[in-house]
């Protein structure tokens, strides 16, 4: 079983529409979470941290969810400039290593 | 503030041949650096990462090798390519628990 698993979409929206990605991870011990977004032939790019209680960056939210061990990144008012492939990654018990989901495509249409 | 390099951005290289890739980081000491490998249309693979100089930790079995020299310093290569390597070369450095930052990549072609 993979560490993190993502729906790799696309997801096809609308400028303006509100949009939701799930992640979910596998080991129960994990410590940190991100999300990172990464432009087509680019390097990814830390987008938000994940905390325990939600937190809201502009028009970005993530959630973290324990008991369920997934975490969510809700995008309000979505921008062309929004088209991306976002990357969620998790921190397990060995702080060094990270893993990566593969991402899951969002493209945003006039 | 922090910054990493990495070249060269495209590299076109024959089978059999080998391989160089190399990493620099600036603005800070002693950081956690990483190699991953993203295929075309594939997630991120971690294929080596290093806590500290001459500390490599292999997370792939393959015909790559990486090396830490300095403290800031992280190379990746490689004695004879295979059709297999090709891809987008991501570094990254990062202290532990924390996020990681990447350089520009190299994308490696093998023909």
């Amino acid at each position: 079983r993979k560490e993190v698993e993502q729906d790799p979409g696309p997801f096809n929206v609308p400028e303006g529409a509100t949009v939701a990605f799930n992640c979910t991870y596998s080991n129960s011990a994990s410590q940190s979470f991100f999300w990172y977004r990464q432009d087509c032939r680019k390097e990814p790019k830390l987008l938000m941290s994940v905390y325990s209680s939600g937190n809201e960056d502009g028009r970005f939210t993530a959630q973290l969810n324990r008991a369920s061990q997934y975490i969510s990144l809700l995008i309000r008012d979505s921008k062309l400039s929004d088209s991306a492939t976002y990357l969620c990654v998790v921190i397990g018990h060995n702080f060094n290593k990270f893993y990566f989901g593969s991402g899951t495509k969002l493209n945003v249409k006039p | 503030s922090q910054t990493i390099h990495q070249w060269p951005a495209t590299l076109v290289q024959p089978v059999g041949s080998p391989l160089s890739l190399e990493c620099t980081v600036e603005g800070t000491s002693n950081p956690n650096l990483y190699w991953y490998r993203q295929a075309a249309g594939r997630g991120l693979q971690l294929l080596f990462y290093s806590v500290g100089i001459g500390q490599i930790s292999s997370e792939v079995p393959q015909n790559l090798s990486a090396s830490r020299p300095q403290d800031r310093q992280f190379i990746l290569s490689s004695k004879k390519l295979l059709l297999s390597d090709s891809g987008f070369y991501l570094c990254a450095w990062g202290d532990a628990n924390q996020p990681q930052h990447f350089g520009d990549g190299t994308r490696l072609s093998i023909l």
